[in-house]
């Protein structure tokens, strides 16, 4: 079955602690996306890939940092700098430059900071 | 700026049709998406516009108006599964993805 998957589901840190938010897809997509949801808004883009090696900041980079070394992998780090990190986290991948954008999401992450 | 408005909560009953509106001022637009989302899971793909007009699918319909920066999402024949956010999102001048907030839509027996 062709998809993606998010682990864990539900991750809880201290304060202060780098996490790592996995993400994988074997849709041979080569766009792939991180977005935080807070509840009462919309998807906000924190980065975006279209290439291994290569990726762009979203509207919301700040306290983030990602990878892309392979294809099917772009892992999301929420680093001590961000503010106020609780959120759920969802991951999506698109076919490069397609003008059909459709983008297909993971399950999500939700991250409680304590 | 870029700004996408939606309603945020509607409530309607089952067996009954919603229509959820969707207006959009963005740098540029190269289609617009509605997806439903059920509370703490993904958002799933529901439908695509680029063109005016309106695309039928099952119970699900959606019309596009570029002139008007307007689109709407109706949903017959109302279901208590249908119970979910609905998204609307523009592709914008870049082929980015701009999202609405959302629209929590109730479903009353």
């Amino acid at each position: 079955d062709g998809g993606i998957t998010q682990s864990p589901k539900y991750l809880f840190r201290k304060e202060g602690q780098n996490v790592t938010l996995s993400c994988e897809q074997n849709l041979n997509h080569d766009a792939m996306y991180w977005y935080r949801q807070d509840p009462g808004q919309g998807l906000r883009l924190i980065y975006y890939s279209q290439i291994v090696n290569d990726f762009q900041k979203g509207d919301i980079a700040e306290g983030y940092s990602v990878s892309r070394e392979k294809k099917e992998s772009f892992p999301l780090t929420v680093t001590s700098a961000q503010k106020n990190p609780t959120a759920f986290y969802l991951c999506a991948s698109s076919l490069r430059g397609a003008d059909y954008n459709e983008q297909f999401f993971g399950p999500g992450t939700r991250l409680t900071v304590l | 700026g870029q700004n996408i408005d939606q309603p945020t909560e509607m409530t309607a009953t089952e067996g009954a049709i919603v229509q959820i509106n969707c207006t959009y001022q963005t740098s540029g637009f190269n289609g617009l998406f509605w997806y439903q989302q059920h509370a703490g899971e993904a958002p799933t793909f529901l439908s695509y516009n680029v063109l005016d007009g309106l695309e039928e699918k099952g119970r699900f319909s959606s019309f596009l108006s570029r002139s008007k920066g307007y689109s709407y999402l109706l949903l017959k024949e109302l279901q208590m599964k249908d119970s979910a956010s609905y998204l609307c999102a523009v592709v914008d001048s870049n082929y980015q993805l701009i999202w609405g907030a959302g629209t929590k839509l109730i479903i009353k027996p």
